[in-house]
C-alpha cells in the first residue's frame, strides 16, 4: 500500500543552521505531497505542498521539491530559528479517486539559541 | 479565517462509556477525516467521509463509528470506551484531492 518514509528524529540544531528532513514516498499514482508542522500543544498546520513533479512548495523560508525520479520530497530551510522547533510530517495524497492521506511518522526538530 | 472546531480540548471518560467527539468545519468542504495520534505510531486514519451521509473505514476503525448527517459536522463515536482508546484525536477537512487538510486543534481523550 501507500507509504511515506521520513527521517527519524529527533533532530537538534543550533539557530541559523541548515535543515534537511528527508522524505520518500511510494510511487503509485500521481499523488500530491505535503509537509505539515505541529507546534507543541497544537494541531497540525499545512506548511507547504506540491501537486506534480518538479513543483517546488515554499513557505516561511521552508522549501521542498517534488522529485518523481527519486520519489522524494525533502524539506529544507537555509537558516532555522528557535521558533521552528516543532514536529514535521511528510504527507502523501492518495492520487486519483483515493481520498486518503498517508502520513510519515513525524520528525521532532529542536532548535537551540 | 477558515476553521475546523473540535468540541473539546480535553476529555476524561470511564471505561464502557459511550463517547461522542464532535467536529465542525465552516469551509463547505466535502471531505472530512478522523485520525488518532499516538507516540511512536504517528497519525492513523480511523474513518473518513467524502460527502454527507457517506463514510469509509480507515486503517483502524475497530471500536469506532461515525456520523455525517450535515456537511459541516462529522462526529466520531466510541461505542464503549476502552483504555486503549486513550489518545489524541484529530479532525480534518479539505475541499478536494489537491488541497491540503485543515486540522482542528485536537481532543486529548483519557479513558480511565
Amino acid at each position: 500500500g501507500d507509504s511515506v518514509t521520513q527521517m527519524e528524529g529527533p533532530v537538534t540544531l543550533s539557530e541559523e543552521a541548515f535543515l534537511t528532513i528527508n522524505c520518500t514516498y511510494t510511487a503509485t499514482g500521481y499523488p500530491s505531497l505535503f509537509w505539515y508542522v505541529q507546534y507543541p500543544g497544537e494541531g497540525l498546520q499545512l506548511l507547504l505542498k506540491a501537486t506534480k513533479a518538479d513543483d517546488k512548495g515554499s513557505n516561511k523560508g521552508f522549501e521542498a521539491t517534488y522529485r518523481k525520479e527519486t520519489t522524494s520530497f525533502h524539506l529544507e530551510k537555509g537558516s532555522v530559528q528557535v521558533s521552528d522547533s516543532a514536529v514535521y510530517f511528510c504527507v502523501r495524497g492518495g492520487g486519483g479517486s483515493n481520498y486518503k492521506l498517508t502520513f510519515g511518522k513525524g520528525t521532532l526538530l529542536t532548535v537551540n539559541p | 479565517d477558515v476553521k475546523v472546531t473540535q468540541s473539546s480540548r480535553y476529555l476524561v471518560k470511564r471505561t464502557g462509556e459511550k463517547v461522542f467527539l464532535e467536529c465542525v468545519q465552516d469551509m463547505d468542504h466535502e471531505n472530512m477525516f478522523w485520525y488518532r495520534q499516538d507516540p511512536g505510531l504517528g497519525l492513523r486514519l480511523i474513518y473518513f467521509s467524502y460527502d454527507v451521509k457517506m463514510k469509509e473505514k480507515g486503517d483502524i476503525p475497530e471500536g469506532y463509528s461515525v456520523s455525517r448527517e450535515k456537511k459541516e459536522r462529522f462526529s466520531l463515536i466510541l461505542e464503549s470506551a476502552s483504555t486503549n482508546q486513550t489518545s489524541m484525536y484529530l479532525c480534518a477537512s479539505r475541499r478536494g484531492q489537491t488541497y491540503g487538510y485543515t486540522f482542528g486543534s485536537g481532543t486529548r481523550l483519557t479513558v480511565v
